[in-house]
């Protein structure tokens, strides 16, 4: 079965500046989708970046970009030019696409607090 | 992407009630998932609702204590038995378009918040 590990329970950076959140994952398949969610105290899943493991470049979207490393199972997130907004709970998820693998269902880490100081 | 009306967003429960949580989508869609969410812990799938047929229930959650229903393709009900304080926990709705959807097809409810007491 496959394993997602955050091994940050919370982080902490200075509002503009930059912070990495850690994920790694424990997988025997080649081809799965990888993704980072945001999940505010409203409780709203928020979908931040998302990686297909076939694709080798790392994906960014504004200030948020990923490092994907496929041969050391690591999916971490950078955020950059930190804003208040951005303090939340971050999820690294993992999808399996081998049909009998999942039922299609999303697995989550234990999740990283994010806290950012003005 | 779709949009999901999940109800009730919170409530407050005696112990050995039950409560049933709702999942609306506005449009149709292949896969709808129920999740807990302990204090302060991650998401843990409870079971896939299927469309016509019994829930896949994942290791360590029963149907008698999470009856699922899905009577068809935009609306499932998770029901919580019996409830005891440790089922105090957010549920959240999540579908997805199609099975082949994986970049972006996932949308999520807003949770519902259950509290007993």
């Amino acid at each position: 079965a496959q394993t997602v590990t955050q091994s940050q329970p919370e982080m902490s950076v200075q509002e503009a500046e930059t912070v990495t959140l850690s994920c790694t994952y424990d997988t025997s398949e080649s081809d799965y989708y990888l993704f980072w969610y945001k999940q505010p105290p409203s409780r709203q899943m928020i979908l931040v970046i998302r990686q297909e493991a076939y694709k080798q470049q790392n994906a960014t979207e504004n200030r948020f970009s990923v490092n994907f490393q496929k041969a050391a199972k690591s999916f971490s997130l950078k955020i950059s030019d930190s804003q208040l907004g951005d303090a939340a709970m971050y999820f690294c998820a993992y999808r399996s696409l081998w049909e009998g693998g999942s039922q299609g269902n999303l697995i989550f880490g234990k999740g990283t607090k994010l806290s950012v100081k003005p | 992407s779709a949009v999901i009306s999940q109800k009730p967003s919170r409530d407050i429960c005696q112990r050995g009630t039950s409560l049933t949580i709702q999942c609306q989508v506005d449009s149709q869609v292949t896969m709808m998932f129920w999740y807990r969410q302990q204090p302060g812990q991650s998401l843990t799938l409870i079971a896939t609702a299927n469309q016509g047929s019994e829930a896949t229930y994942e290791s360590g959650f029963v149907i008698d204590k999470f009856p699922i229903s899905r009577p068809n393709l935009t609306f499932s009900t998770l029901t919580v038995s019996n409830m005891s304080p440790e089922d105090s926990s957010i549920y959240l709705c999540s579908v997805l378009r199609d099975r082949g959807a994986g970049e972006d097809g996932y949308t999520f409810g807003s949770g519902t918040r259950l509290t007993v007491v």
